[in-house]
């Protein structure tokens, strides 16, 4: 089954404390992105990846890094949480953005950093 | 950069009912205008979408018109059920080198009561 899987699905951690959430796509999909939906903000983009070892900053990125070294995984890396990075995180994927297409969504990781 | 407003955030109808979404956007270069539906517990999901050599666009009961010159556009869903019932995010993105960009609106939670 196509499919873009996150990992966890939730998360109560620690401020400070580094995190990954993991995001694995199995449709050999080009692109990658990360989303954080926070109520009345809609979804914000993270970070995003063209392909293979090439990422760049969405509207959002401070707080956060990404990898992207093989094609079907790009985690979401929290070195130091904060409070303020709670909030509801999503991976999407797609075949390529250059016409662009459509965006393969997982089903979420929810993080609450106490 | 892009700035996507959509109003408006709740809509309450009746089941049978029309219902409309309207979106703007701030950048001219924007080319490209999904719309996404998320479902209760849910990664958003493409529903429709339309590109700015397009003035309008429509699958089953649902429809997308896009202005130009006013830079905006909707989302039209005719006939609602109890199953429409979701948060829908409209989207914009710039073509060119910043296509990977996909900015979003703050979302619409849709009601509709049988």
């Amino acid at each position: 089954e196509a499919q873009v899987t996150q990992n966890p699905r939730y998360l109560i951690t620690v401020t400070g404390k580094k995190l990954t959430v993991t995001c694995s796509q199995n449709m050999n999909h080009e692109y990658m992105s990360w989303y954080r939906q926070d109520p009345g903000l809609g979804l914000r983009q993270i970070y995003y990846s063209m392909n293979v070892e090439v990422t760049d900053k969405g509207d959002v990125p401070e707080g956060y890094k990404v990898s992207r070294k093989e094609k079907r995984n790009f985690p979401l890396i929290l070195e130091s949480p904060s409070p303020n990075q709670t909030s509801l995180y999503f991976c999407a994927s797609s075949l390529s953005m250059r016409n662009t297409g459509e965006l393969f969504f997982g089903e979420g990781s929810r993080l609450t950093v106490l | 950069g892009e700035n996507v407003e959509q109003h408006p955030s709740t809509l309450s109808v009746q089941e049978g009912d029309s219902a409309v979404i309207k979106c703007t956007y701030s950048d001219s270069a924007s080319n490209y205008f999904p719309w996404y539906k998320q479902e209760l517990g849910k990664g958003p999901q493409l529903i429709i979408d339309i590109r700015s050599n397009v003035g309008e666009k429509k699958d089953q009961r649902i429809a997308v018109t896009l202005n130009k010159t006013a830079k905006h556009f909707s989302l039209h869903i005719t006939e609602t059920q109890p199953e429409d019932s979701a948060v829908y995010f409209c989207a914009a993105s710039v073509g060119g080198t910043s296509y990977g960009k996909l900015t979003f609106g703050q979302g619409t939670i849709l009601t509709v009561h049988p």
